[in-house]
């Protein structure tokens, strides 16, 4: 089974500038959560989308992070103007619908490293 | 709300020794909860898991116990190897659905 696939692996932009992150979930999974990981800090959830509607985005800073999910496949996540404190890793993972947290784990992908300067 | 609190780290130790990863929590019913662990240069994969007072998650030799009484999860292994080098969550849901991660703990073992 492929992993849950995120591009770019790597990204450094200046501040007020935009940026969008790619990801691609496990085939089959209905389920897909965007999460923000500061430095020294455990993931935070920013977005959860159930196929391609969003079921929680109440942590998302709408005036400067989008996120949508056409198809209910691959889900791309915006930062326009990008702040320095967004400087964070941008996980996506993705789980089979209908199971719960614990009868079926996330499956994360790598990140994406943003550096905003 | 709910929230998860990690022993801080860093953390080293030798080959063969003891480790221990304290992590409690604060939820206002009954999360279930997960130790997830993110190798050097993977994304992060679950552990193990418990999701009621006194169960025993385990998984590679580590071990955890969802202790209601004192609100814990703690990780333990009895003896960690090079390959144990990792960063360590520890997480909760109590909506079946939303994980809340703690902090994280980086461990690193030496030959």
């Amino acid at each position: 089974e492929a992993g849950v696939a995120q591009s770019p692996r790597y990204k450094i932009i200046e501040k007020r500038q935009s940026v969008a992150f790619w990801c691609n979930p496990i085939s089959g999974h209905a389920t897909l959560y965007w999460y923000q990981q500061i430095l020294g800090q455990g993931p935070k959830l920013l977005i959860q989308f159930q196929n391609n509607g969003v079921v929680d985005d109440s942590q998302l800073p709408k005036d400067r992070f989008s996120a949508e999910r056409l198809k209910g496949v691959d889900s791309t996540l915006k930062i326009q103007p990008a702040k320095l404190e967004d400087s964070a890793v941008y996980l996506c993972a993705s789980r089979r619908k209908g199971q719960g947290a614990f009868n079926s784990p996330l499956h994360f992908g790598n990140g994406t490293r943003l550096t905003v300067t | 709300g709910n929230s998860v609190t990690q022993m801080e780290g860093p953390v080293t130790l030798s080959e063969e020794a003891f480790l221990t990863i304290n992590c409690t929590y604060t939820a206002t019913g009954y999360p279930s909860l997960f130790w997830y662990v993110q190798y050097p240069g993977e994304g992060l994969q679950l552990l193990l898991k418990a999701t009621k007072a006194d169960d025993k998650g385990s998984n590679k030799g580590f071990e955890a116990t969802y202790r209601k009484e004192t609100t814990s999860f703690h990780l333990e292994k009895g003896s960690v190897q090079v390959s144990d080098s990792a960063v360590y969550f520890c997480a909760l849901s109590e909506d079946d659905y939303k994980l809340s991660f703690g902090a994280g703990t980086t461990v690193t073992v030496r030959a």
